[in-house]
């Protein structure tokens, strides 16, 4: 069955450095996401996007963050600048389109040092 | 603005048990309300999508009811296994805003003795 893959698992980053989180979204599918999930608090929504255009953001993702598509299948994540509060687990999901369940990757655990 | 709540925060039952966790939401006016599972360390994993129109829906041992008139979900899980132990999370999607913007529960912590 096909999946969301993301990579690294596991990125540990000095505050202060930009990092990029990347995701392949299932190949068929239209609309993008990227959630966080900081440890033992809910998953939130960061962005949607979607027609290579941001579709919707929550204020979490202020302008240290940024989202592209550069081609076919990538889907990345970047935050210019990283935070101590920026460590959390990143979930980049995808969704085919209408009333379907998003899927989503396993996951990037982002360490601030 | 949309919250979730999850009722309990964790749950211990023996192998073979019947159980229901519970899923709250303040706004009725859901597009679909997703019911997840997360193992540890792992991303979510889709069990049951109920759109607004539906009251139900069900998948082998599981079975998930909407009442949207009073902002609640079920998710019913018969005869319980060790291998269901995991994060249940609830999401409901809203009306209005960009399609697929989850709003998440806390989650319940479910663990099935053997």
């Amino acid at each position: 069955e096909p999946e969301v893959t993301q990579t690294p698992s596991h990125q540990v980053t000095q505050m202060g450095q930009e990092v990029i989180l990347r995701c392949v979204p299932i190949s068929n599918h239209l609309y993008f996401y990227w959630y966080r999930q900081i440890l033992g608090q809910k998953v939130e929504f960061l962005v949607s996007f979607y027609n290579n255009e941001i579709s919707e953001k929550s204020e979490i993702f202020d302008d240290q963050f940024s989202v592209e598509r550069p081609d076919g299948s990538n889907f990345t994540l970047k935050i210019r600048s990283t935070k101590l509060e920026d460590s959390a687990m990143y979930f980049c999901a995808s969704l085919i389109g209408g009333p379907q369940p998003q899927h989503f990757g396993d996951g990037t655990r982002l360490s601030i040092l | 603005k949309q919250e979730v709540t999850q009722i309990p925060a964790a749950l211990s039952v023996p192998e073979g048990e019947n159980l229901v966790l519970n899923c709250s939401f303040t706004d009725s006016a859901i597009y679909n309300l997703q019911w997840f599972r997360q193992d540890p360390g792992k991303g979510l994993t889709s069990l049951l999508l109920i759109q607004s129109s539906q009251r139900e829906q069900t998948s082998g041992r599981l079975n998930a009811s909407l009442d949207k008139s009073s902002g609640r979900s079920t998710l019913y899980i018969a005869a319980s296994q060790p291998g269901d132990s995991a994060t249940y999370l609830c999401a409901a999607e809203n009306y209005g805003g960009s399609q697929g913007n989850l709003i998440f529960g806390k989650g319940t912590k479910l663990s099935v003795k053997p």
